[in-house]
Formats: structure tokens, sequence, C-alpha cells
């Protein structure tokens, strides 16, 4: 079974970088397929920040792609996002994803909820 | 880029009957590229429906997806308790996803 599993701070400050990572067990990352990172804000719908796929190879939402950088480490079967000069308005529960193309968002982690506040 | 708009924003039913979720694009979308996700309280979203008609592993049949082009549609047959949750649609295209606002069903 594919388990995803979101790792980081869960307080960041204004202005400062919000990193994750997400070891994946029961699938290597250099078999294939895309992994994603998805967020929702409290109370609100879910957002689609990026996918990677394990060469390296990155797609972003516009709205984010100026602050958003994903990568793959296969060594360590996990992928990380970073996003930089947060604000209050990038306080979510970040998930972490497999994405297959022509199925969707098939196994997810549970979720990190990460606050930006001074 | 491509925006999923949801409806209605809540369903209001009871156990037993039918629910019947739109979610309608701004431009065509490949059916291949069309997910369905539900999502409850504190847990993650998880795939229901994907290619717009085809039930994700060890969904009950009592889920159903139709449409294509800008029209897609999420219907439950018969609602059981379990069902009462928030539903999304997703959509892939252009290297780019994207996600609808979600339909609440709640009980009534």
């Amino acid at each position: 079974q594919v388990q995803l599993q979101e790792s980081g701070p869960g307080l960041v400050k204004p202005s400062e970088t919000l990193s994750l990572t997400c070891p994946v067990s029961g699938y290597s990352i250099s078999s294939g397929y895309y992994w994603g990172w998805i967020r929702q804000p409290p109370g609100k719908g879910l957002e689609w920040i990026g996918s990677c796929f394990h060469t390296g190879i990155t797609y972003y939402n516009p709205s984010l792609k100026s602050r958003v950088t994903i990568s793959v480490d296969t060594s360590k079967n996990q992928f990380s996002l970073r996003l930089s000069s947060v604000t209050a308005a990038d306080t979510a529960v970040y998930y972490c994803a497999r994405v297959r193309l022509g199925i969707g968002f098939d196994f997810w982690g549970q979720g990190t909820l990460v606050t930006v506040s001074s | 880029e491509v925006v999923l708009t949801q409806s209605p924003g809540t369903l209001s039913l009871s156990p037993g009957e039918r629910a019947t979720l739109s979610c309608r694009a701004s431009q065509s979308v490949s059916s291949s590229y069309l997910a369905w996700y539900q999502q409850k309280p504190g847990q993650a979203p998880r795939l229901l429906i994907y290619g717009a008609s085809s039930r994700a592993t060890g969904i009950p049949d009592r889920f159903s997806g139709s449409g294509s082009g800008t029209d897609f549609t999420l219907t439950i047959s018969r609602l059981e308790p379990e069902d009462f949750a928030v539903y999304y649609c997703q959509q892939y295209g252009s290297s780019l996803f994207t996600f609808g606002g979600g339909t609440k069903v709640e009980i009534k």
C-alpha cells in the first residue's frame, strides 16, 4: 500500500519560507507517476500547488509559480515543497499526493496544518 | 486556465435519497481527465471517480459519474449515512490541475 506523510514546521513567520517534505513508502518514486502538493485553507476548498515527475520535471499553479519550488529526492524516496514570502493567506492544511494522469490524485497524505503568524 | 464551477453549494437530503451534483467547466475538458473526490471533516480527500465515469478501487456502485465537454455529473443513487460529506471535481489539462469549489451534501 502506498503511504505518504507530510512533514515540516506547523508555524512559519510572515515573509519567511514554508518547507515541507513528503516521504513515500510502498512505492518507488523512480518507478514513475507524478507527485503533487495540494492545500486547503481552513473552511475552504482545495487548491493545487504543483506537481513533479521523478526526473525533476515540474508544473506549478500559475497563481503561485513565482514563489513555489517542488523537488524530488529519489535517494530518500521523497519530494519536497518550498513556498517563499508567505503571508497569512498561505495558512492552510497542506497535502502531498500521488498523481496518475488519467486517474487523478489516488493516494494522499493525512495533511499537515501550517499557520503563518508572527 | 480551466475554471470548474460546482453546484449546488449545499445539498440537503435524507438517507436513501438520490443526490445529483454538477460540475461545469469554463472550457471543454477531456473526459479522460475529469475526477471526483469525497472529503469528510478532518480527512484527506478520497478519489471516487476518474475518467468522468470510472469508479476508483473500492468505491461502491451507488456512486456514478457521467458527462462530457463542459458538463459533468456525480450521482449517488441512494445516500448512505457515510456519504454525507463534501465532494470536489477536478480536471487536468495543459499540465495544470484545477479543483471545483465543492458541494456539501448534508443531512436534511
